[in-house]
């Protein structure tokens, strides 16, 4: 049974600070990791993806992966109030697999102005 | 480039009946998902098409859901009957190919009295 888990929060972070957000998987045949942002009433939409081992930047985000700890983590800086929102960690056993993606249960931040 | 469409947005129903849900996906995407979301969960699997094929429907309820993709574009998901546990959003996503990144639609929200 893959998990995928997350905790749920609420994580609360002052406004212009940095958000960590935490991700730990139990496949480790897992490939590709994504991290999705989904507003309350809204479809996830893509934040970023990371294949390989180490730190992966774009913009204000920053997203960690670590396989040998099964871990991977997401990094908001200079926090905005417009950030609030659940954000999902999700894998991917590609490579012929029979799955699709594996979501946790997602962690819900808030971001205080 | 127009996003994933489903249709549609909202749908209440009483229990036993038969409810269908239509997926669009981003043209030139080859893998369709449907995914199916719990207030407070992540999205679950229910099935996954390459083109027009069913490649991973393990987690389908076949006593009452079915799913099709006849040409390989659209999709639809059925639900006969329905049963109050079925109220949930459903999803679907598509991307290029399996394991590359999957783009969601806005969902559809159903409702079972």
């Amino acid at each position: 049974q893959k998990e995928v888990e997350q905790n749920s929060g609420p994580l609360s972070v002052p406004e212009g600070a940095i958000a960590s957000l935490n991700c730990t998987y139990s496949d480790r045949g897992s490939q590709s990791f994504f991290w999705y942002r989904q507003y309350s009433g809204k479809s996830p939409e893509l934040i970023m993806f990371i294949y390989s081992n180490g730190d992966k930047e774009d913009g204000r985000f920053t997203a960690q992966l670590n396989k040998a700890s099964q871990y991977v983590s997401l990094l908001i800086r200079d926090s905005q109030p417009s950030d609030s929102a659940t954000y999902l960690c999700a894998v991917n056993r590609a490579g012929g697999g029979a799955d699709g993606l594996t979501f946790g249960k997602g962690t819900h931040l808030i971001i205080q102005p | 480039e127009a996003g994933v469409v489903q249709s549609p947005r909202y749908k209440i129903i009483e229990k036993k009946q038969p409810v269908a849900f239509w997926c669009n996906p981003i043209s030139g995407h080859n893998t369709l998902y449907w995914y199916l979301q719990n207030l407070g969960q992540g999205p679950e699997l229910l099935i996954r098409y390459e083109n027009e094929e069913a490649v991973d429907d393990s987690q389908l309820p076949k006593d009452r859901f079915s799913a099709e993709r006849l040409k390989g574009v659209d999709s639809t998901l059925k639900i006969q009957p329905a049963e109050l546990g079925d109220s949930a959003v459903y999803l679907c996503a598509s991307s290029f190919m399996f394991g590359e990144t999957q783009y969601f639609g806005p969902g559809t929200r159903l409702l079972v009295l």
